[in-house]
């Protein structure tokens, strides 16, 4: 079984919609973190979170919300989903000790 | 100004051979790291390869190396021995400082690499 997992792995959506994407992890990492990339651009950070209760904005964090429900669990809301929100979403972990971080298989999200 | 560059947009490599991926960096910490993941067509991000700043050594993963030059500021990628599998988008990122935050990533915007048979 995959140690970082995402659901859905595939959304289409309409501009409005409120949609939440989940993530997974069986790793033990207690950092973790939401990218978005698009064409071109490379993977940008959205939101990360260290722990339970330190949850922090990234890089574009406009127009996404995001819940840390346990250590294992990380979630990435768009209250109200916009085209230039179609992405592919990536969750990634880390250790503390640690700077490599582990993606998970990605969520591609297209908003019509 | 872009704190990482990579000016290849695409590469083509005989199956074999070796190849380096370029990646130049700007940053004005002391601390820092570097980092090269690989993304198949698949999609997924692989973790290939990671050096710090302070590491005295070029950093290697069996056939992956990365040719650290501090002065240049370039953490360059290079495969050994190039096998169709290989073929991807490659990208470089970098982490800096040691405060708290640091873990934050940013990412090039990538190079797809071909391999030929």
């Amino acid at each position: 079984d995959a140690d970082v997992t995402q659901t859905p792995r595939n959304r289409i959506t309409k501009t409005g919609k409120r949609i939440m994407l989940e993530c997974s992890q069986t790793k033990g990492h207690d950092r973790m973190y939401w990218y978005r990339q698009d064409p071109g651009l490379g993977l940008r950070l959205i939101y990360y979170s260290f722990d339970v209760k330190d949850i922090n904005k990234g890089e574009i964090s406009d127009g996404y919300s995001v819940s840390r429900q346990a250590q294992a669990k990380f979630s990435l809301s768009l209250e109200s989903a916009i085209p230039n929100q179609t992405a592919l979403y990536f969750c990634a972990t880390s250790r503390s000790s640690a700077y490599e971080q582990y993606f998970g298989p990605g969520t591609r999200l297209t908003v019509t | 100004a872009q704190k990482i560059t990579q000016t290849q947009p695409g590469m083509f490599v005989q199956e074999k051979e070796a190849v380096t991926l370029d990646c130049t960096y700007d940053t004005s910490d002391q601390s820092y790291g570097l980092f090269w993941y690989k993304q198949p067509s698949s999609g997924e991000m692989i973790f290939l390869i990671y050096q710090g700043s302070y590491d005295e050594q070029n950093a290697t993963e069996g056939r992956y190396s990365l040719n650290f030059q501090k002065a240049r500021k370039s953490a360059n990628l290079v495969i050994s021995a190039s096998q169709l599998g290989d073929s991807a988008m490659y990208f470089c990122a970098m982490r800096e400082g040691e405060r708290a935050g640091s873990y934050q990533l940013t990412f090039g915007k990538g190079t797809k690499l071909s391999v030929i048979p």
